[in-house]
C-alpha cells in the first residue's frame, strides 16, 4: 500500500547512545518532515526537507540531525540520546504546494522512543 | 505566541449527539490553510478536513464540518451524530503561506470521549 513507512516502531536507548530513525515514502512527494509528539504538546516540527537535496530546521532541532538520502527517504539521527528525547516521532510527507493542499500530510505510523 | 490554540484538553459527548471542538489561530498571512486530524489510541494520524483561507464556504466531509469564522480566526470542528469510534485525540493545524516548505503547525489537541 502506498504511504509512509517508519522503522523501527519501538526503541529503547540508553543515555548517550545514538540511533537513526528511518522514513520512506512511495508517493513521489517532494517534501518530508520529522515531528515529535509529547503528551499535552501536540506535534512539534524537528526538521523538514522541502525537496530532495534540501533540509531545514524546524521548531525543536537541537540534538537531532537529518539526511534526505533521495526523494523517497528522510532519516532522523540522534547522536547522543538524552531522556528529554523520549517521545513519539512521526515522519510525514506532502506534495509541494499547489498540488495536495487539501490533504495535508501523509503520516507514518510513528516510532515510540524511550531514552533511559 | 501560540499560532494554534485548542482550549479544550478533554471533551465528553453522548453517542449520536453533535460536538464542537474549538480551534483558534493566529496569522498575518492572507493565504493559509487549516486542517483537522484525528489520532485514535492506536496512534496514527488521520486527515479529516481542510479549509483554505480563501474558501467561501465551510468545508464538509461526511459527518465532519468545519465552522470557519475568519474574522474571529476560529476553525472549529463539528462532528455530527457522534459514534463510539470517534473517541480519539483531535488536532487542529495550520499551514501559512504558499512557500514550498508547506510546514504544518499543530495545536495541543483535544481528547474526545464518546459515551454510549
Amino acid at each position: 500500500n502506498a504511504g509512509v513507512t517508519q522503522t523501527p516502531k519501538f526503541q529503547v536507548l540508553k543515555t548517550g547512545q545514538s540511533m537513526t530513525l528511518q522514513c520512506a515514502q512511495d508517493m513521489n512527494h517532494n517534501s518530508m518532515y520529522w515531528y515529535r509528539q509529547d503528551p499535552g504538546m501536540g506535534l512539534r516540527l524537528i526538521y523538514y526537507s522541502a525537496s530532495e537535496g534540501t533540509t531545514d530546521k524546524g521548531e525543536v532541532p537541537n540534538g537531532y540531525n537529518v539526511s534526505r538520502l533521495n526523494k523517497r527517504e528522510f532519516s532522523l539521527r540522534l547522536e547522543s540520546a538524552a531522556p528529554s528525547q523520549t517521545s513519539v516521532y512521526f515522519c510525514a510527507s506532502s506534495e509541494a504546494f499547489g498540488q495536495s493542499w487539501d490533504y495535508g500530510y501523509t503520516f507514518g505510523s510513528g516510532t515510540r522512543l524511550t531514552v533511559v | 505566541a501560540q499560532k494554534i490554540t485548542q482550549t479544550q484538553p478533554g471533551m465528553f459527548v453522548q453517542e449520536k449527539e453533535a460536538v464542537t471542538l474549538d480551534c483558534t489561530y493566529d496569522t498575518s498571512d492572507p493565504s493559509y490553510g487549516l486542517f483537522w486530524y484525528k489520532q485514535p489510541s492506536s496512534g496514527e494520524m488521520i486527515f479529516l478536513i481542510y479549509q483554505g483561507s480563501y474558501d467561501q464556504q465551510n468545508a464538509t466531509e461526511g459527518r465532519y464540518s468545519l465552522n470557519f469564522q475568519k474574522a474571529r480566526k476560529s476553525a472549529n470542528l463539528v462532528i455530527s451524530a457522534s459514534q463510539l469510534g470517534d473517541s480519539a485525540m483531535y488536532f487542529c493545524a495550520m499551514r501559512e503561506g504558499r512557500d514550498s516548505s508547506y510546514k504544518l503547525i499543530f495545536g495541543s489537541g483535544t481528547r474526545l470521549l464518546v459515551r454510549p
